[in-house]
């Protein structure tokens, strides 16, 4: 299973909207609507900001969303702040109990 | 509130075992998946396998297949992942993640346990 494809760096200014892409295959993202996608910080673990696609967890800010179309998943981030400065992963379900993630982005607030 | 609780750091030679813990309180894995992630210095992150308690199966991700073997303790809610014949490019974090048989995502992780390979 190859890794799902994200752009390795997106910057953006305070305030800003950025969009984060997120390319699979017909097999993962493109057979499930279950994309999840996760904001890492420097030395410390993942957290899950995104799951099937769109939907938020409890406590994640209204300005993360996510969608798809196709093979690609997008995560979109508006009025962009310091704190959104971090690793960013997709993840895609590959059936059969496996997964498979993208090799992240690196987010940079101007 | 759901807490994983993995073992300390660990320092292996090329060619031995690790064998890394994930400790959950009682319940955490009913109707979920015990999942191993990890993280080599500066890379992304890597799905390596996964275990549903309930079933008592690990499925792995091919590149660890025959390598790596995922357990789980139900009555001490400890979830386990043991890889041999390790090699310095296995240095990396290791996290353990718990996720939904249902929607697919993992909702909590571990705070991350770090092997060292080194002669």
């Amino acid at each position: 299973q190859s890794a799902l494809t994200q752009p390795p760096s997106v910057s953006g200014s305070p305030g800003q909207s950025i969009i984060l892409s997120c390319t699979g295959i017909s097999s993962d993202v493109g057979s499930y609507n279950l994309v999840s996608w996760y904001q890492q910080h420097p030395g410390k673990a993942p957290k899950l900001m995104i799951f099937e696609g769109t939907r938020r967890p409890s406590g994640v800010s209204n300005r993360f969303s996510g969608s798809k179309s196709g093979n690609t998943a997008s995560l979109t981030i508006s009025g962009l702040q310091a704190e959104d400065e971090a690793d960013y992963y997709c993840c895609s379900y590959a059936g059969s109990s496996s997964w498979v993630f993208g090799g992240g982005t690196k987010l940079t607030v101007l | 509130q759901v807490q994983l609780v993995q073992s300390g750091a660990e320092v292996k030679k090329p060619g031995s075992s690790v064998k890394v813990s994930c400790e959950a309180s009682r319940g955490t894995f009913s109707n979920y998946a015990l999942n191993w992630v990890r993280q080599a210095p500066g890379q992304g992150l890597e799905w390596m396998g996964g275990i549903i308690p309930i079933f008592g199966t690990a499925k792995y991700a091919q590149k660890f297949q025959g390598r790596v073997t995922i357990t789980m303790d139900e009555s001490t809610s400890t979830g386990y992942m043991e890889m041999s014949s390790l090699e310095s490019k296995d240095t990396a974090v290791y996290y353990c993640a718990r996720a939904s048989v249902v929607t697919r995502h993992f909702d909590y992780w571990g705070q991350g346990t770090l092997v060292t390979v080194s002669s």
